[in-house]
């Protein structure tokens, strides 16, 4: 069971926006660290999609758009394309266990 | 560009141990604000963080590796390893090395993992 709870699957029409929630708690997103989110594209290495909870690596397109409230994160994909289609994992940060924690991935489903 | 790629065996029978290699290429190994590390992903599921090292020998383990885990750095030949003993079916995965990236060195919590190897299946198997 990972630290951080994020929504097994979330799915849209093209060009609709979505979101995907990673919920934590006082020992990692609600102690101010920083939330990174990665894409990984079926049969493809994990890449930094957006980091320090809503900046965004050069070559990520500004549909992706991050932020962070509280214990939780978000990521939200705007005029959302076929290409999105992919797996979405947030990362944190976690007193309790010690070393970096991963979130169980979301699947985006482009209908 | 930065670039990473990890070399070592793709089956490993159980109780052994499991070595890992990455190279690389394209930027300095010794950077102030970078750490190096691996990231697993056992086939079909998610990822988990094995361990991080800086280049002066300041590391962090997964707790729930640790008792298995070590790694090193080789600095004279842009080189960082991984050894994992006692390997079970458990550990069969997809083996990543990467870059960690701190905006403030002394602090995990701002850390990104920015640049990725293309990844290698190790299987445990007789």
């Amino acid at each position: 069971q990972s630290v951080l709870t994020q929504p097994p699957s979330v799915s849209g029409a093209p060009g609709q926006r979505v979101t995907i929630s990673c919920t934590g708690s006082s020992s990692n997103i609600g102690a101010d660290y920083d939330v990174q989110w990665y894409q990984q594209i079926p049969g493809r290495v994990p890449g930094l999609l957006i980091y320090s909870n809503g900046d965004r690596p050069s070559g990520v397109p500004d549909r992706f758009s991050g932020s962070k409230s509280g214990t939780s994160a978000s990521l939200a994909i705007s005029g959302l394309q076929a290409e999105d289609e992919a797996d979405y994992y947030c990362q944190s940060y976690d007193d309790n266990f010690g070393g970096y924690v991963f979130g169980s991935g979301t699947k985006v489903i482009v209908l | 560009q930065l670039q990473l790629q990890e070399s070592g065996p793709g089956l490993v029978k159980p109780s052994e141990t499991l070595s890992l290699t990455c190279s690389v290429s394209g930027g300095a190994i010794s950077g102030s604000h970078v750490y190096w590390g691996w990231i697993r992903q056992p086939p079909g599921k998610g990822l988990e963080w094995i361990g991080t090292l800086h280049f002066s020998g300041s590391m962090n383990y997964n707790p729930s590796l640790r008792s298995r885990v070590t790694m090193s750095v080789q600095t004279s030949r842009s080189q960082f390893s991984l050894h994992l003993t006692s390997v079970t079916a458990a550990d069969t995965a997809i083996y990543y090395c990467v870059r960690e990236f701190r905006t403030a060195i002394w602090n995990r919590g701002n850390a990104r993992f920015d640049f990725w190897s293309q990844g290698t299946l190790v299987t445990v198997s007789s």
